[in-house]
């Protein structure tokens, strides 16, 4: 069965530096998802990526899924206190129609 | 569009009580999906609809868990009878369909089994 793991668990970082949170498949991905999660709410959609070596793009969030459509990382530039949360990589279940998701990245910023 | 509506957002109840978590998908979206998270595994899947049928329930636990889809409009994952290993927070997800299409969740159903 598919699995991904993100990297790092956890990461705090100084409000308007830079990080990067790394989604890596087991399998070939069809789909990958990125979503961030606030502490006691759901899930909300930030950006799907299905080709090899697509790149997208909002605010200050970029996602890119490398060529071999194995990885995924997500960058934010210039970070502020909003942006901290639970993010999750998601990969569609291409057999299943299910979404896989991997353990989260928990981001800290602080001002 | 209110978005996925899930009821209720809390849950206490005493271990052997009958738990029924309530959810309605988005008007017009196919595909439902429960979800269950806790610190220790992330978040699971536990089973998925397409058209009100159950397209793989293999991620539920457990005979205690059930889960129905009567109509479009409105699902059910019910636990009986509820263990403290239940506790988590549940979620419902729907989407137009199933293959790559953006998942909106709820707000989730936070459980306690005491």
């Amino acid at each position: 069965s598919q699995e991904l793991e993100q990297s790092p668990q956890s990461l705090i970082v100084q409000e308007g530096k830079n990080l990067t949170i790394n989604c890596t498949s087991s399998k070939t991905l069809y789909g990958l998802y990125w979503y961030k999660q606030k502490y006691g709410e759901g899930l909300i959609f930030l950006m799907m990526l299905q080709k090899g070596g697509e790149e997208k793009s909002h605010e200050k969030i970029t996602a890119k899924l490398d060529e071999k459509k194995q990885q995924s990382s997500l960058h934010i530039t210039a970070s502020q206190p909003s942006h901290a949360g639970i993010y999750l990589c998601g990969a569609d279940g291409r057999s299943q129609g299910n979404l896989i998701f991997g353990k989260g990245t928990k981001l800290s910023v602080k001002p | 569009d209110a978005g996925v509506i899930q009821s209720p957002r809390h849950e206490v109840t005493e271990m052997g009580q009958e738990v029924t978590l309530r959810c309605k998908p988005i008007s017009g979206h196919n595909s439902l999906f429960w979800y269950r998270q806790t610190m220790m595994r992330g978040l699971e899947l536990l089973i998925y609809f397409n058209n009100n049928v159950p397209i793989d329930d293999s991620g539920m636990p457990e005979d205690r868990f059930s889960a129905k889809m009567p109509n479009a409009s409105f699902s059910t994952l019910k636990i009986q009878p509820s263990e403290p290993r239940d506790s988590a927070v549940y979620f419902c997800a729907s989407s137009p369909g199933l293959f790559a299409y953006e998942q909106f969740f709820g707000p989730g159903t936070r459980l306690t089994v005491l």
